[in-house]
């Protein structure tokens, strides 16, 4: 089976840097994604991450080690609509193999 | 613009009856799935689509049914064997592209009175 492991609930305070971590274990890995969540919405999609090291984009980043199973999410200068839910997802096989997501990270961004 | 769309976004259901949601897309995606999302929960796949007129159980798929007949349309039934319903309802599709990722519709709120 899949096991995704994400922290539940994270604070961090406005113009600050915060890193939202994400463990994974599977077999066939395909990719690994960030989504953002606000309350009572859809996820909204941040970044994508198939080969090892670091994508920006813009004041948010993300790192994927494959080796390690885990991936982090950057969020730089926070802003107070940045508190939402992080929502890790991973794909194990071809292009349209269901995501298994984690549960989640509740962010508040506090002044 | 394409897009997904479900409806309704707010739906009450008594106990004892099935509801249908729905979920369209005007993408071309070939693939549309159904997850389900509850308070302090990720979210958790009840079945899948990747072309038309065939579709497999996800992890949680008792109590619910699909239909796959056209590809622009991927309709969840929650049946009246599914023992909580009372839930956020997803609706997702993508493209094979592998790094696109999943464009979510708006979801419905479902539930139990």
């Amino acid at each position: 089976g899949q096991n995704i492991d994400q922290p539940t609930e994270m604070t961090a305070t406005e113009g600050a840097i915060v890193q939202i971590n994400c463990t994974y274990q599977t077999s066939g890995f395909n990719g690994l994604f960030w989504y953002q969540q606000h309350a009572g919405e859809a996820p909204t999609f941040l970044s994508y991450n198939v080969l090892d090291g670091l994508e920006e984009k813009g004041r948010f980043s993300s790192f994927l080690s494959r080796s390690k199973g885990y991936s982090y999410l950057l969020l730089k200068e926070l802003q107070m609509k940045d508190s939402a839910s992080y929502l890790c997802a991973v794909r194990s096989g071809a292009g349209n193999t269901p995501l298994v997501f984690g549960k989640g990270t509740r962010l508040s961004v506090i002044a | 613009d394409g897009g997904i769309t479900q409806s309704p976004k707010y739906l009450f259901r008594k106990e004892g009856q099935n509801v249908t949601l729905s979920c369209e897309q005007n993408l071309n995606h070939d693939a549309m799935y159904w997850y389900r999302q509850d308070p302090g929960q990720g979210l958790r796949l009840i079945y899948y689509s990747q072309i038309v007129n065939d579709f497999q159980k996800g992890d949680i798929a008792e109590g619910y049914s699909v239909s796959r007949e056209k590809k622009e349309s991927f309709p969840l039934t929650v049946t009246s064997a599914q023992k909580n319903p009372t839930a956020f309802y997803l609706c997702a599709s993508s493209s094979r592209q592998a790094n696109y990722g999943y464009t979510f519709g708006s979801g419905t709120r479902l539930t139990v009175v």
